[in-house]
């Protein structure tokens, strides 16, 4: 099956740096990935659409500029936010969309757990 | 607005009971329902997905869901659970664009 890659796996940085994730379609190509993010004990909440080639779409509430979205090519979507502070501790997840269908199947991450302290 | 409604919270079950996890959903076009489950320490997999057809679907693991229009709902169920189906399960609706709009997620323990 369609595997996706997620890396870090955890990291905890310092209040005010910038921590990069990356999520990585391993064996198919994905012209949209999509980044959620969990906490505990709650749903996935969508928080941007990212399509290869093009700006990311965020979903509303969500600070276009605290949480870039680059989608430099078709296996690969980065997640940066920046200027980390300890509410933007959660977990994050990131989804694949295999082929260019709108309904096709998403495939997850194993997600990503950020710590800012 | 869409949105989707799972009723339980935390569901114990000892092992062989029956399952039944209620989801309602609230979106006024044409629905793709699924149910993933994610277990302890690993990433959300999908157990089943109605598109069209068969309002019963058959998924992964013995599980399976009806969606029932009239009702919008879309409750998954098992026979009998085993230890190994302790997880977090969300059911999801795909909405406009294809976005994943998931429930808040229902924990089920199940006792051996």
């Amino acid at each position: 099956g369609a595997v996706v890659s997620q890396h870090p796996s955890w990291v905890i940085c310092k209040s005010g740096t910038s921590v990069k994730i990356e999520c990585r379609s391993l064996d198919f190509q994905a012209t949209t990935m999509f980044w959620y993010r969990q906490f505990p004990k709650q749903s996935l909440m969508l928080m941007a659409t990212s399509n290869e080639g093009s700006k990311a779409t965020y979903e509303q509430g969500v600070e276009k500029d605290k949480f870039l979205i680059n989608h430099a090519s078709l296996t690969l979507s980065t997640l940066t936010v920046t200027s980390a502070h300890p509410e933007d501790s959660s977990f994050y997840i990131c989804s694949a969309r295999a082929g260019g269908g709108a309904y096709n199947e998403q495939f997850f991450g194993p997600g990503t757990r950020l710590t800012v302290l | 607005a869409q949105s989707v409604s799972q009723h339980n919270h935390h569901v114990i079950l000892s092992e062989a009971a029956s399952l039944e996890l209620g989801c309602n959903y609230s979106y006024g076009g044409t629905v793709n329902l699924f149910w993933y489950v994610q277990y302890p320490g690993q990433h959300l997999q999908l157990l089943l997905k109605y598109f069209s057809g068969d309002p019963l679907v058959k998924g992964i693991k013995g599980f399976e869901a009806e969606f029932i229009k009239s009702k919008f709902s879309f409750n998954l169920r098992k026979p009998s659970v085993q230890w190994s189906d302790t997880a977090e399960y969300f059911c999801a609706v795909n909405g406009q664009g294809g976005k994943l709009i998931f429930g808040q997620g229902t924990e089920l323990s199940v006792k051996p």
